[in-house]
């Protein structure tokens, strides 16, 4: 039980288009999903808090506007990057949880090349 | 946010020694969790632990919450080829704009000669 999925896995895109990335909890429903974001050998870095049916939390740093969250649904969380640049490339991962105070499943992860 | 310090980066040993990985915080946290990240793979959640001076064992793994609850740390005794991978501690948010939130540590990448 507690999978989450995220697709695409990779994507490859030009700079300056948009590029949307799903995350979806499948076998159960999530209160508040995350998005990190993780560059190579690094740490992951929270981005931003969502959840269904408001605004995401934005941590310090993260451009809301580049960086859009829309949750749809209670399985169902999508990121678009708007207007990527090389910068943005990175591996996107997104994590859900139905206890805020317990564990967080994570998605296998996005990686955005932007050329 | 929450600053969660991790040491070391790296660890190398060889297949049989032990291994130990820290973290610290700047603040008094109100859970610790530890993840384990495989090379290409995401993090999987190891354990959570919540109170002062809690000690949990998971086989050969074992994890301590520090009494002030501002640190922590993962020890794995006779590690095996299967252990490789990346360690990360995060600290959990427990209240307020912070609640749920997961700061992590840089992890500590595991590497293990047969």
């Amino acid at each position: 039980g507690a999978v989450v999925s995220q697709h695409p896995s990779r994507v490859i895109c030009k700079s300056g288009t948009s590029v949307k990335i799903e995350c979806r909890s499948l076998d159960f429903q999530a209160t508040t999903m995350f998005w990190y974001r993780q560059f190579p050998k690094k740490s992951l870095m929270l981005m931003a808090t969502s959840n269904e049916g408001s605004k995401a939390t934005y941590e310090q740093g993260v451009e809301k506007d580049k960086f859009l969250i829309n949750h749809a649904s209670l399985t169902l969380s999508t990121l678009t990057v708007t207007s990527a640049h090389p910068e943005d490339s990175s591996f996107y991962i997104c994590s859900a949880t139905t206890d805020l105070l317990g564990e967080q499943y994570f998605g296998p992860g996005t990686r955005l090349t932007v050329t | 946010g929450q600053q969660v310090m991790q040491i070391p980066q790296y660890q190398h040993v060889q297949e049989g020694e032990d291994f130990t990985t820290y973290c610290n915080s700047s603040t008094t946290l109100s859970n610790i969790q530890w993840y384990k990240q495989r090379p290409g793979g995401h993090p999987v959640f190891l354990i959570q632990l919540v109170k002062s001076g809690e000690v949990k064992k998971q086989k050969r793994l074992t994890f301590q919450f520090g009494e002030a609850k501002k640190n922590s740390s993962l020890h794995i005794t006779a590690t095996q080829t299967t252990d490789v991978g990346t360690y990360f501690c995060a600290g959990l948010g427990g209240r307020g704009s912070t609640l749920g939130r997961l700061y992590f540590g840089r992890g500590t990448q595991l590497t293990v000669w047969p």
